[in-house]
């Protein structure tokens, strides 16, 4: 059974780079079964896919966040990764890793980004 | 994109009684080659990563109780709880697939114990 384990800064200053990694166990990120996703969740607030990438590398972004996202995968190390640039406090939230088969079937448990100065 | 339009925000419901949260997409999610309606819902619990109950709006995931059960086509789609337990205290989410990997969420639902 999958594991995903997020890791990353829970602080990050307003206008600098958000960046998480999502380590995966129990199968290989190499898989072709997967879609590797990022979704956050704002304090109290809804569900929000972010980003998603194949193993391929063929990256797949939420085109309101497009510009600022990159979506990567190093295979060696089965992991993915999430960079978000410029950031301000509407990205304040907890962010998901997660793989997909169509629908989302295994999730991390999430870690707290807050952006402030 | 698909949006998703949840309904009610929240609701409270007597222990035993039956809870309905109503999803509603902007355009089909129903795949014609196939058939299946490419629909999901999922429990979230405070604290907890959102758990997936249904797929192809229908299908009860292995070990969800069969009080949940899902129905609709098209655009409109339903999620009942026949019977609330205390432990089904939680936001539902239902969330379209039919443009995966994109994905798209409802605003979600609260449920309370009345």
């Amino acid at each position: 059974q999958l594991q995903l384990q997020e890791s990353g800064p829970g602080l990050v200053k307003p206008s600098e780079t958000l960046s998480l990694t999502c380590t995966v166990s129990g199968g290989s990120i190499s898989s072709n079964s997967y879609y590797w996703g990022w979704i956050r969740q704002p304090p109290g607030k809804g569900l929000e896919w972010i980003g998603s990438i194949y193993y391929s590398g063929s990256t797949y972004y939420n085109p309101s966040l497009k510009s600022r996202v990159t979506i990567s995968v190093d295979t060696s190390k089965n992991q993915f990764s999430l960079k978000l640039s410029s950031v301000t406090a509407a990205d304040t939230a907890v962010y998901y890793c997660a793989s997909q088969q169509l629908v989302v079937g295994y999730w991390g448990q999430g870690t707290l980004v807050t952006v402030s100065s | 994109d698909i949006v998703m339009t949840q309904s009610p925000d929240s609701l409270a419901v007597s222990l035993g009684e039956r809870a309905t949260i109503n999803c509603k997409s902007s355009q089909s999610v129903l795949y014609s080659s196939n058939n299946k309606n490419y629909l999901a819902w999922y429990q979230q619990k405070p604290g907890q990563p959102p758990k997936l109950l249904i797929n192809w709006a229908s299908t009860r995931e292995s070990g969800v109780p069969d009080r949940f059960s899902g129905s609709g086509s098209g655009t409109d789609f339903t999620l009942t709880i026949s019977s609330l337990q205390a432990e089904d205290v939680a936001v539902y989410y239902c969330q379209q697939y039919y443009s995966t990997p994109a994905l798209t969420f409802g605003g979600g639902t609260k449920v309370e114990i009345k």
